[in-house]
C-alpha cells in the first residue's frame, strides 16, 4: 500500500497567518490526491481534489500544489474557523491511504 | 446535496459481526459516476478507507480487512451495507459511509455524520 506522510503533525498559528501543510507519497501518484478538512466530532469536508482543483464552495483561500510525491496545501491567511485537522487522501491505487493528519491549532 | 446517513448497532462483542447501512437521499445510488464507500476512524486517531462498492455491485477492499469484511449494494433500496466478522477491540471506531465521485477524477464530496461502534463485552 502507498504510504502517506503528512508534515507537521501539529501546527500552532493565528489568524491572518498563511499555512502551508505537506503530504509526500511513497511513490508516485501522479496529481491523484485530494484534501480534507475535520472538525471534532463531525464528518471530514473535501477541500481540493485532483491536488490543485477546489471543491465548489469551499474558500479561495485554500489551495493545493503539487505531484508525483511532493504535495501541499496552503492557507492563505487563516480564519477562525480554519482550525482543525487536515488529511491528505492518496487516489491513485488500492486501497486508498490518508495521511495521518495535521492538526491546527490557535496560537 | 446528496445526504448519507449511517445505522446500525452502536455495541457488539467480540468475535461477532459488526452490520452497518448508509442510507442515500436522492437517485446517486444508480449513478455510474460514483462509488459508495467505507471508512473509519478510532477515537483520537486518523482515517482508514475500508472499501467500496459501485451500482453494480464490484467492490475493491482494504487489503487489512479483505478477509473479514463484505460490502454490498441494494439500489432498490437506495442503501449500501458493510459486515465485518469476527471483531475485536481493534474494530472500535467511528465508521463513516461516502460518497465518491469516480468519472475521470476522485473525490469523497459527500459524507455521512458517522456512527460509533464499540466492541466490547
Amino acid at each position: 500500500a502507498i504510504q502517506m506522510t503528512q508534515s507537521p503533525s501539529s501546527l500552532s498559528a493565528s489568524v491572518g497567518d498563511r499555512v502551508t501543510i505537506t503530504c509526500r507519497a511513497s511513490q508516485d501518484i501522479a496529481h491523484d490526491l485530494g484534501w480534507y478538512q475535520q472538525k471534532p466530532g463531525t464528518a471530514p469536508k473535501l477541500l481540493i481534489y485532483a491536488a490543485s482543483s477546489l471543491q465548489t464552495g469551499v474558500p479561495s483561500r485554500f489551495s493545493g500544489s503539487g505531484s508525483a510525491t511532493d504535495f501541499t496545501l496552503t492557507i492563505s491567511s487563516l480564519q477562525p474557523e480554519d482550525f482543525a485537522t487536515y488529511y491528505c487522501l492518496q487516489d491513485y491505487s488500492y486501497p486508498y491511504t490518508f495521511g495521518q493528519g495535521t492538526k491546527l491549532e490557535i496560537k | 446535496q446528496v445526504q448519507l446517513q449511517e445505522s446500525g448497532p452502536g455495541l457488539v462483542k467480540p468475535s461477532q459481526t459488526l452490520s452497518l447501512t448508509c442510507s442515500v437521499a436522492g437517485d446517486s445510488i444508480n449513478s455510474y459516476s460514483y462509488y459508495w464507500t467505507w471508512i473509519r476512524q478510532p477515537a483520537g486517531k486518523g482515517l482508514e478507507w475500508i472499501g467500496r462498492i459501485s451500482r453494480t455491485g464490484t467492490t475493491k477492499y482494504n487489503p487489512s480487512l479483505e478477509t473479514r469484511l463484505t460490502i454490498s449494494v441494494d439500489t432498490s433500496k437506495k442503501q449500501f451495507s458493510l459486515r465485518l466478522n469476527s471483531v475485536t477491540a481493534a474494530d472500535t471506531a467511528i465508521y463513516y459511509c461516502a460518497r465518491a465521485y469516480a468519472a475521470g477524477t476522485f473525490y469523497l464530496d459527500s459524507w455521512g455524520p458517522g456512527t460509533r461502534v464499540t466492541v466490547s463485552s
